[in-house]
């Protein structure tokens, strides 16, 4: 079974910190995406990335960055938390894109509260 | 911009009973995949179901079987047989295979089953 885990369930940040969440997957995907939960809102694409060292804006990017050094490994960091960004945050991942291989693989979401 | 709307916040059903789900999207791409998937209460997302936009046959997955309309942009969710494991926020998404592998969500129907 394929794996997604996330650093923390909960986390609670002052405005102003750097935050940094972390997203693992077990399974040599290639693909991997951080989307924002939020009430009636669904969920919204902030980053994503095809490989190693890329990255691609979602529909919400601003106020974020992410770092991918390695194809496990995809962290989303919050250069200056602001109250606004408290949400829940979900990573996935996906093998690919195709008919078969197009399914995301969540983790399970890591509620961040700013204060 | 790709949408996806949701029109039922919440739902409830008796146990063993019927309930649909309802959802509609905007997009004037031909070729794209739908999905549903559900997220249990403090569990993590899981596919429900997936349709290709240039299959006519419904999509369909033990008790779960959609209702795609491709002409009124149409993709409802149909749960036979509710069970009380069924409780959970389900999401519809949409995938443009020209824009990669990048889903855009609902905003998510709650669906209570009752004993």
């Amino acid at each position: 079974d394929v794996k997604v885990t996330q650093s923390s369930r909960y986390l609670v940040k002052r405005t102003g910190e750097k935050v940094f969440l972390e997203c693992v997957q077990d399974m040599d995907h290639e693909n991997m995406f951080w989307y924002r939960q939020d009430p009636g809102l669904g969920l919204r694409l902030i980053y994503f990335s095809y490989d190693v060292k890329m990255k691609e804006k979602g529909d919400i990017p601003e106020g974020y960055s992410v770092s991918r050094e390695k194809k496990e490994r995809f962290s989303l960091i919050l250069e200056s938390a602001s109250t606004n960004q408290t949400s829940m945050y979900l990573c996935a991942s996906s093998l690919g894109t195709g008919p078969t291989n197009n399914e995301q693989f969540f983790g399970p979401g890591t509620r961040l509260t700013v204060l | 911009a790709q949408t996806v709307t949701q029109s039922q916040p919440e739902m409830s059903v008796q146990e063993a009973e019927t309930v649909t789900l309802s959802c509609t999207y905007d997009t004037s791409e031909s070729n794209y995949y739908l999905f549903w998937y559900k997220q249990p209460p403090s569990r993590q997302m899981i596919l429900v179901i997936r349709q290709e936009a240039y299959k006519q046959q419904n999509a369909t997955e033990n008790r779960f079987s959609v209702n795609f309309q491709k002409a009124a942009k149409s993709f409802s969710l149909k749960i036979s047989d509710s069970q009380l494991g069924d409780t959970a926020m389900y999401f519809c998404a949409h995938m443009i295979k020209a824009a990669g592998n990048k889903l855009t969500f609902g905003g998510g129907t709650r669906v209570l089953v009752k004993p």
